[in-house]
């Protein structure tokens, strides 16, 4: 089975830093990717991890445990425009002839305050 | 500059009404995916098309069917909506090649209301 965590929602203020958790359970693993979703439009790519570590684009940056099934996304210096929701989703084989599939969590909503 | 393009935006239907939804990319990607999403839900995959080559979920319920006529163009086909079928619904498309990172690009989603 898949199964995804994150928080649902959290709140940070302008100009600070927050982290985002994502844990996973999943049947095979071959990556794990953050979307930013605001409301009403659809996911945008922010980042892709498929080894241990720390990946960093800019004023955001994505971490993997692969053995500890646990990955985070810190934004840096964060602006009103970061409110949105954020989702983490885990690639795995598909069981068919198809391409791999995307296991998504329920997303966590961020507030940006002032 | 090359994209993934849903038509309509939005979308209103009558209850059993058949409708369709569309999905066009110029990223020249072998793979489409169709997601539904309803709110503050993840995105669930129905189904997706790798080349030619459809592969449906397995809780994909029977009213909904796909059409990929050419690279470039993907389907949804909702043969009888029902209330509950009320949702966004996004396209992405990803390129399945050795050594690619494969990741999926998201159109800007079709809302759809049944009323």
């Amino acid at each position: 089975g898949q199964n995804i965590d994150q928080p649902t929602e959290m709140t940070a203020t302008e100009g600070a830093i927050v982290q985002i958790n994502c844990t996973y359970q999943t049947s095979g693993f071959n990556g794990l990717f953050w979307y930013q979703q605001h409301a009403g439009e659809a996911p945008t790519f922010l980042s892709y991890n498929v080894l241990d570590g720390l990946e960093e684009k800019g004023r955001f940056s994505s971490f993997l445990s692969r053995s500890k099934g646990y990955s985070y996304l810190l934004l840096k210096e964060l602006q009103m425009k970061d409110s949105a929701s954020y989702l983490c989703a885990v690639r795995s084989p598909y069981s068919g002839a198809g391409s791999y599939q995307l296991t998504f969590g329920k997303g966590t909503k961020l507030s940006v305050i002032p | 500059d090359a994209m993934v393009i849903q038509n309509p935006r939005y979308q209103v239907t009558q209850f059993g009404k058949p409708v369709t939804l569309s999905c066009s990319q110029t990223l020249n990607h072998n793979v489409m995916y169709w997601y539904q999403q309803k709110s503050s839900q993840a995105p669930k995959l129905l189904f997706h098309y790798y080349d030619k080559d459809f592969n449906n979920e397995a809780d994909t319920p029977d009213n909904f069917q796909s059409r990929r006529p050419n690279t470039s163009f993907c389907f949804l086909d909702i043969r009888s909506p029902g209330l509950g079928d009320a949702a966004m619904y996004l396209c992405a498309t990803s390129i399945k090649r050795a050594g690619r990172q494969e990741t999926q690009y998201f159109g800007p989603g079709t809302r759809l209301l049944v009323l």
